[in-house]
Order: structure tokens, then C-alpha cells, then sequence
């Protein structure tokens, strides 16, 4: 899987948007771009992933450069609760065989009163 | 959907004590993984089924672990004898086919403790 490249920490103003980069310079044409974030004692949760097109869900947007080469996380609206480490990682949809989800030290947000 | 479950959420046991991880998935995934995070190593892979079948076991430390998963909605982690070394979260999650490999969903995990 290609390697991720994401700053190690980051602040944002409660209810102003959280914008986390990520560089993934060696994606290659069948990998999808996937975050998931943990916040502290808790289980890692999924948040979004897309191939090419920006995508939006409930709980963030994600948008993709069109050469592939990075991507940034938006959370429209920062909360609290949404102190974290965000995690970027790259792979492909499907696999024959299920691959370990492998985090690198993602980037630590933290969202300020 | 009450998501993926795990129990228990706190374990402390003594070394040489048997130890039962339970977890059970969102319904309708098909696919069940079992990961062991701590601060020296992260996340770890130990086991994954499909379909109530392990397919990789390549992750799990040593013959003192064991999975099972005998149904669809239920899967257990055994430790036997546990060791000191074998403290860290443990993370049930659960995906189907349709989601993709990457998409995975985790419960809260269980904190064990062996002293």
C-alpha cells in the first residue's frame, strides 16, 4: 500500500473548520483514500473514504486532488469532541485477502474551547 | 445498529489465569477481525475470519491465543495461560464484501491487564 505522509499535530477554534492534509504522493490508480480517527480510549472509527471524486457524509468531507497525490480531510464544523488522532491511510477496495488496517502516527487534533 | 460489542470492557487477571475476550459483530458482516493495540507496537492484526471461517491467522503472538467464532453474531479470544506481556486493548471490529476491505467498524475494545 502506498505510504501517507500527515503533520503531526494541529489546532482548530470550536465550530470553525478542522482542515487535515494528507500526501500520498505513490497512490497508485486502484487505491481508494480512507480516514479513520481514535479518539483517546476509544475504538478506532471510520469516517470517509473515496477513489477520485470529493465525497461528504454526515461527519465530514473529504476531497481529492485530481492527480491523486493528496487529499485533505474537512470537518465543517469542529467540536469538542472531535479531539482526536486522524488517520490517512491508502489501499485498495478489495483484496484477496483482507489487509491489516495500518495507521502511521496520524495527526493529532486538537480542538480548542 | 447497537454497532459491534465487546465484553468484557476492563479485564484484570493474574498471570497464568485463562482469559475470554467476547465480541459480536454488527449484523449482516461477514467479515470479523480481531486487533491488539499498545503503545510499543499500535495496532496489530491478530486474526480475521470470513464467514465464520479464520482465514489468517499469521498475527496471533503464540499457541497461548485462540478464536473461535462458532455463528454469525458471536466470536471469543482466548488466552491460555496469559502472561504479563499479553497486556494491551483489545479490538473486535466487522465489515462485509459490499464495504470493502478498509471500511472496518470496532467495538470498544477490552483493556486487560495481567499482573
Amino acid at each position: 500500500d502506498a505510504k501517507t505522509t500527515q503533520p503531526t499535530s494541529m489546532d482548530c477554534a470550536e465550530g470553525r473548520a478542522a482542515n487535515l492534509p494528507c500526501n500520498h504522493s505513490t497512490i497508485s490508480g486502484n487505491e481508494y483514500v480512507y480516514w479513520y480517527r481514535q479518539i483517546h480510549s476509544q475504538g478506532p472509527q471510520y469516517i470517509i473514504h473515496g477513489l477520485k471524486n470529493n465525497e461528504t457524509n454526515e461527519m465530514a468531507s473529504l476531497i481529492i486532488t485530481e492527480d491523486r497525490k493528496s487529499s485533505t480531510l474537512i470537518l465543517p464544523h469542529a467540536t469538542l469532541r472531535d479531539t482526536a488522532v486522524y488517520y490517512c491511510i491508502v489501499g485498495p477496495f478489495s483484496s484477496g485477502s483482507a489487509r491489516q488496517l495500518t495507521f502511521g502516527s496520524g495527526t493529532q487534533l486538537t480542538v480548542l474551547p | 445498529d447497537a454497532g459491534v460489542i465487546q465484553s468484557p470492557r476492563h479485564e484484570v487477571t493474574e498471570m497464568g489465569q485463562e482469559v475470554t475476550l467476547r465480541c459480536k459483530p454488527i449484523s449482516g458482516h461477514d467479515y470479523l477481525f480481531w486487533y491488539r493495540q499498545t503503545m510499543m507496537r499500535g495496532l496489530e492484526l491478530l486474526i480475521y475470519f470470513n464467514n465464520n471461517v479464520p482465514i489468517d491467522d499469521s498475527g496471533m503472538p503464540e499457541d497461548r491465543f485462540s478464536a473461535k467464532m462458532p455463528n454469525a453474531s458471536f466470536s471469543t479470544l482466548k488466552i491460555q495461560p496469559s502472561e504479563p506481556r499479553d497486556s494491551a486493548v483489545y479490538f473486535c471490529a466487522s465489515s462485509s464484501t459490499s464495504l470493502g476491505v478498509y471500511e472496518q467498524y470496532f467495538g470498544p475494545g477490552t483493556r486487560l491487564t495481567v499482573t
